[in-house]
């Protein structure tokens, strides 16, 4: 199985901040890689998916790169409505793992 | 406006079975493949099983191989899940998610998902 580990698994940042998440594969997924949103209590988002193509209705804020093994999510200008858990998903192969997360809270 | 609405979670006995289903409205059900995805209290997100449109492929995630089964109705807009052998390491929330399948480099993300169903096993 291909697996997906993230950092940092929690991070503290400002409103206006630009923050950036990052997801290593073990293997290369090529653009195979989706970005998810959630927030307590809430199903997942999507925000980004295939490596750095924005969902529709998620603000430019939010945008994705990379290729092969290594990708980052950046936000930039955080605002209060971005404090939530980010996942990495890998839809490459199955199993569709996803990455532990990463937990963004409000410094 | 696509909605999909789980129901069927409960408590259960460890060694017990269950049948999740998933109502799906506003797409065209039966173009789309299906997933399941779970996520116990407080942890990350957990791909379960996937389900091709017209329900003859089907793949799982190893802990869930050989005691869960996915299924679809397409003629009732509908997903299931049935789990058999119940452990506490089941103990989640079930989330079924539409995939979204694109593009001739096999691209897909899951872009709907319903609003989940706790399932616990406790003795």
């Amino acid at each position: 199985d291909i697996q997906m580990t993230q950092s940092p698994s929690s991070l503290s940042a400002s409103v206006g901040d630009r923050v950036t998440i990052t997801c290593r594969a073990s293997q290369s997924i090529s653009s195979h890689l989706n970005w998810y949103q959630q927030k307590p209590g809430k199903a997942p988002k999507v925000l980004i998916y295939a490596t750095s193509s924005l969902q529709r209705g998620v603000p430019s804020r939010f945008s994705g790169s990379g290729s092969g093994t290594d990708f980052t999510l950046t936000i930039n200008s955080l605002q209060p409505e971005d404090f939530a858990t980010y996942y990495c998903q890998q839809t490459y192969i199955t199993p569709y793992i996803f990455g532990q997360g990463t937990k963004l809270e409000i410094k | 406006e696509v909605q999909l609405v789980e129901s069927g979670g409960v408590a259960v006995q460890p060694g017990g079975s269950l049948r999740l289903s998933c109502a799906a409205s506003g797409f065209p059900f039966h173009d789309y493949d299906m997933h399941w995805v779970r996520q116990a209290p407080g942890k990350g997100l957990e791909w379960v099983s996937l389900i091709s449109r017209d329900g003859f492929i089907s793949y799982y995630a190893d802990s869930v191989k050989g005691r869960f089964t996915i299924s679809r109705d397409n003629s009732k807009s509908s997903l299931y899940l049935q789990m058999n052998s119940l452990t506490a390491e089941d103990t989640a929330f079930y989330y079924c998610a539409k995939d979204y399948y694109y593009g001739s480099g096999s691209l897909r993300y899951f872009d709907y998902w319903g609003q989940g169903t706790l399932v616990t096993v406790s003795s």
